[in-house]
């Protein structure tokens, strides 16, 4: 069985900072895909970012990058000079490869505020 | 722009009343799923389809079934609504036919916030 945790229930930051999310994940499977979304207020989950276990480099989407640690099993979000409307809450999630019509695991989510 | 489409945001209920969550989105997407979302449990698969009138329990179907007639549109009934149901219910899709591969994001509704009384 696959497991995603997600250890901090809720994170402050500054508005300018850099913050980071963190996430672990547990998986026997060798080939699985990490992922991590955002939810606003208004409901709508938004991908962010992907990392697939073989990726050698770590990935980088604009502000978005993923600290792949795959030895710790850690996919750690980092967003780069917070602004006011990344506060939301995000949900790191995985994939393995053998899981029929692309069935994911989440974590519990983090919520994020950022401060002005 | 692609879109996933859920027929409310809000919806409250009575208990035993049957309740029908309906999704649809336009991308041609070939899976569509359903989850529950409540505080410190994060989101939970209730079920999912891969196909016309294909469905598959998640992890915690009890309670719920659904239909899926057409491509395009994937429902979630809850045949006798009870007060433990009372949640986010969010509707997301995703394309491959069979999603073997792990980089498949998934594209989510805007959620449907279930009151039942």
């Amino acid at each position: 069985a696959q497991k995603i945790t997600q250890t901090q229930p809720g994170m402050f930051v500054q508005e300018k900072e850099a913050v980071t999310l963190d996430c672990t994940y547990d998986t026997s499977d060798p080939s699985y895909g990490l992922f991590w979304y955002k939810q606003p207020s208004s409901g709508e989950m938004i991908f962010l970012i992907y990392q697939g276990s073989y990726d050698q480099q770590n990935a980088t989407e604009g502000r978005y990058s993923l600290n792949f640690q795959k030895a710790r099993k850690s996919a750690n979000l980092v967003i780069s000079a917070s602004q006011l409307g990344d506060s939301a809450m995000y949900f790191c999630a995985m994939r393995v490869h053998n899981t029929n019509a692309g069935k994911s695991t989440f974590g519990d989510g983090t919520t994020l505020t950022v401060k002005p | 722009d692609v879109k996933v489409t859920q027929s409310s945001r809000y919806l409250v209920k009575r208990t035993g009343e049957k309740v029908f969550l309906e999704c649809v989105q336009d991308m041609d997407h070939e899976n569509m799923f359903w989850y529950r979302q409540d505080p410190g449990l994060g989101l939970r698969l209730i079920y999912f389809s891969y196909d016309v009138k294909m469905k598959e329990k998640g992890d915690i179907p009890e309670g719920y079934s659904v239909s899926r007639e057409k491509k395009e549109r994937f429902s979630l009934i809850l045949e006798s609504a009870s007060t433990n149901q009372t949640s986010m219910y969010l509707c997301a899709s995703s394309s491959h036919k069979i999603a073997r591969t792990t980089n498949e994001k998934l594209f989510f509704g805007s959620g449907t916030q279930l009151s039942v009384l």
